[in-house]
């Protein structure tokens, strides 16, 4: 398994800004994963950061949007940019180190957008 | 088709009896199964995963139930506890990323 740890652990965001979470493992993991749970769904993937290389988004999310930096083996970020009502959301990170069978998710991150 | 089918939505289940959810999947080249719970507040944990070539996994009071033919999964919680209540996720593997299930809200009543 792994330890994770997410900041911040929520959050209360004026429509228009821009909220940056930050995700950081406690030991060095290749493939790293962001979430979206909406209140009482499932989650919805939203990409894929593995160090090195840029991030591999799913349909329906843009870089635009969801920029996220992945500088080392331990640590990534995802920024919810000019945020709307519409992205209040638990925001989640997850670690894989089994190549795509196992993921340990972070404690997450509540946004809410006013 | 890189779904995973989830029933029911919610489940009520008296003290020390057993809770079942059910999953289905159309896309043979899953290839792992894993199950995660959530509590209110917190991210989803990896409970028990199987293997598509196992026809049943057990740890403790949670069991897993695989029909490859039939392409459907089961967990099974015997012994149901009141700690037990959470959201349940079933989840199938393809290639580096996992599709879930829609979720299970357990109810599990003193």
């Amino acid at each position: 398994s792994a330890v994770i740890s997410q900041k911040p652990s929520r959050d209360i965001c004026q429509r228009g800004t821009s909220l940056t979470i930050q995700c950081q493992v406690d030991s060095q993991v290749t493939m790293m994963f962001w979430y979206r749970q909406q209140p009482g769904q499932s989650l919805t993937l939203i990409a894929t950061a593995n160090q090195g290389s840029e991030a591999t988004y799913e349909s329906g999310f843009v870089i635009d949007k969801f920029p996220i930096s992945r500088p080392n083996l331990t640590f990534s970020t995802l920024t919810v940019s000019n945020m709307s009502p519409e992205d209040s959301s638990i925001y989640l990170c997850s670690v894989d180190r089994t190549g795509g069978y196992e993921q340990y998710f972070g404690p997450g991150t509540r946004l809410t957008v006013t | 088709q890189q779904q995973v089918k989830q029933s029911p939505q919610s489940l009520i289940v008296q003290k020390g009896g057993i809770s079942i959810i059910n999953c289905a999947y159309e896309n043979t080249a899953f290839d792992y199964f894993p199950w995660y719970q959530q509590f209110p507040g917190k991210g989803p944990a990896l409970l028990i995963a199987i293997r598509p070539d196992v026809s049943e996994k057990k740890e403790g009071r949670f069991t897993i139930s695989f029909n490859k033919s039939a392409k459907q999964f089961s967990l099974h919680i015997m012994d149901s506890q009141p700690g037990d209540s959470a959201t349940y996720f079933c989840a199938a593997n393809f290639g580096d990323k996992l599709i879930f299930g829609t979720g299970t809200r357990l109810q599990v009543f003193p």
